[in-house]
């Protein structure tokens, strides 16, 4: 039982490549979130998904689009990197009070 | 203003030393409060919820005052082993985090 798991764990981008972040979660939850880490500034919520089919914004997500695949995986893309996305990601789903985070994305842009 | 606002700490502290952290939340209309803890370069993990009544989990007991939107947790007869970053975490739609304070505890 994997419970969430973030691919990739490091990645270097130029500015202005792309890419797209994975998770997935084996817990059957409803919801998944998508957080950044900063020194600093703690963990702010980038988008969330309340259920499949849904998605809505956080507090930080200008640079950031997302998929809910479907109920297992959500995705987030960076479609224009900029060095301000340099950061640490983190995927959570909640069930009920406890949240499950991945083991971070560590994201740097160049 | 932030959602959610923490002590930004640093807290150095002997073993044995008991420590106190505060939190503050925006929100009046939040539903769940907790404490997670967050080791060097690792993902956070729930240390525990925050109910009205208070609630202690061995050393580590928590408050939350939701008149005055504050929630607190003391950690009792600190060891080497607490040494992380406390997260105050708050959930209406969503769960919010705050900055995050980090202790060190030194023999």
């Amino acid at each position: 039982n994997a419970g969430v798991t973030q691919t990739p764990k490091f990645q270097v981008l130029k500015t202005g490549q792309s890419m797209t972040l994975q998770c997935a979660q084996d817990m059957n939850h409803n919801s998944m979130y998508w957080y950044r880490q900063d020194p600093g500034m703690g963990l702010r919520l980038i988008y969330y998904s309340a259920s499949e089919g849904t998605t809505d914004k956080g507090e930080v997500p200008n640079g950031y689009n997302v998929s809910r695949l479907n109920k297992r995986e959500f995705s987030l893309r960076l479609e224009s990197a900029a060095p301000s996305q340099t950061s640490v990601y983190f995927c959570a789903t909640p069930d009920g009070d406890e949240a499950f985070f991945g083991q971070g994305t560590r994201l740097t842009v160049v | 203003r932030k959602e959610v606002e923490q002590d930004p700490g640093p807290f150095n502290v002997p073993e044995g030393a008991t420590v106190a952290f505060n939190c503050t939340y925006s929100n009046s209309a939040s539903q769940s409060f907790f404490w997670y803890r967050q080791d060097c370069r690792k993902e956070p993990k729930l240390l525990m919820s925050v109910y009205s009544s208070g609630n202690e989990d061995g050393r580590f007991t928590a408050q939350l005052n939701r008149a005055s939107q504050y929630i607190s947790l003391l950690i009792r007869d600190s060891k080497l082993s607490d040494s992380a970053t406390y997260l105050c975490v708050v959930n209406f739609n969503d769960m919010r985090f705050g900055a995050g304070t980090r202790l060190t505890v030194k023999p």
